[in-house]
C-alpha cells in the first residue's frame, strides 16, 4: 500500500529552538494533515492543507503543502516544553479512497 | 468545533467477555467514522470504515465477526470486541469526518480507549 516517509523519527531539542519535520510520498496527495499525539490520548489536528503550495499557520506552527503535491513540512518556532509529543503527518492520496495514509511519526523531546 | 468523544476511556475485562466502545461526534454530523488500533510506539492502524446506515468496510486481516461495528446515526458509531482475548489488548481510537469538500478529508479523532483483557 501507499506509505508516507516521515522524518526525522525523533528529535531532541532545547527549549526555544525551532523544529522542522517533513513527510514525503512517491505519489500525489490531495490533502495533507498534521496531528500531535500525547501519551494515552488521541491525535489532535494541528493543521489541514488542501491546495498545493498552501502555507498555513496555527500559532507557532506553520505547515506547507508542497508544490509537487508529494510532500509537506511542519515547522514549530520557539519550542516550549508542552510541545513534547509525537507528531504525525497524514494525507489522502489522489484517486484513492477516503482513507488516510499516516506517517510513522516524529517523537519530539524538548529540554527545558 | 469538531469534537469527538469516546467512552469508556479505559476498560479492563476478563478473557471471553465482550466490550463495547462508543464514538460520538459532539458538534457535527459525521458521514463517515473510522476505527483505528494503535500498538505502543507505533502509528495508527486502520481497522474499518463505517458509513451511517450501511455495513462497515474492514481492512484486510481484521475479523469482522470479532470486531463488530455499528453506525446507527450520524453522530454515533460503536465498536464491539467480541470474546476478547489478551491479544486484543490495545489502544482503540475512533475518528469522524463530515462537512463539505475539501474538509471532508479531515478526520477528527476521539481521545482513545485503552482495552486490557486479563
Amino acid at each position: 500500500g501507499q506509505q508516507l516517509n516521515q522524518s526525522p523519527q525523533s528529535m531532541f531539542i532545547q527549549e526555544g529552538e525551532d523544529v522542522s519535520m517533513n513527510c514525503t510520498s512517491s505519489s500525489i496527495f490531495n490533502t495533507w494533515l498534521w496531528y500531535k499525539q500525547d501519551p494515552g490520548e488521541g491525535p489532535v489536528l494541528l493543521i489541514a492543507l488542501y491546495k498545493a503550495g498552501e502555507l498555513t499557520s496555527n500559532g507557532r506552527l506553520t505547515a506547507q503543502f508542497g508544490i509537487t503535491r508529494k510532500d509537506s513540512f511542519l515547522n514549530i518556532s520557539a519550542s516550549i516544553p508542552s510541545d513534547v509529543g509525537i507528531y504525525f503527518c497524514a494525507g489522502r492520496p489522489q484517486g484513492g479512497s477516503e482513507k488516510l495514509v499516516f506517517g510513522k511519526g516524529t517523537k519530539l523531546t524538548v529540554n527545558p | 468545533g469538531a469534537v469527538v468523544s469516546q467512552h469508556p476511556s479505559w476498560v479492563i475485562c476478563k478473557s471471553g467477555t465482550s466490550v463495547k466502545i462508543e464514538c460520538r461526534s459532539l458538534d457535527f454530523q459525521a458521514t463517515t467514522m473510522f476505527w483505528y488500533r494503535q500498538f505502543p510506539k507505533q502509528s495508527l492502524m486502520l481497522m474499518a470504515t463505517s458509513n451511517e446506515g450501511s455495513k462497515a468496510t474492514y481492512e484486510q486481516g481484521v475479523e469482522k465477526d470479532k470486531f463488530l461495528i455499528n453506525h446507527a446515526s450520524l453522530t454515533l458509531s460503536t465498536l464491539t470486541v467480541t470474546s476478547a482475548h489478551p491479544e486484543d489488548s490495545s489502544f482503540y481510537i475512533c475518528s469522524a469526518r463530515g462537512g463539505a469538500r475539501p474538509s471532508t478529508d479531515t478526520q477528527y479523532f476521539g481521545p482513545g480507549t485503552r482495552l486490557t483483557v486479563l
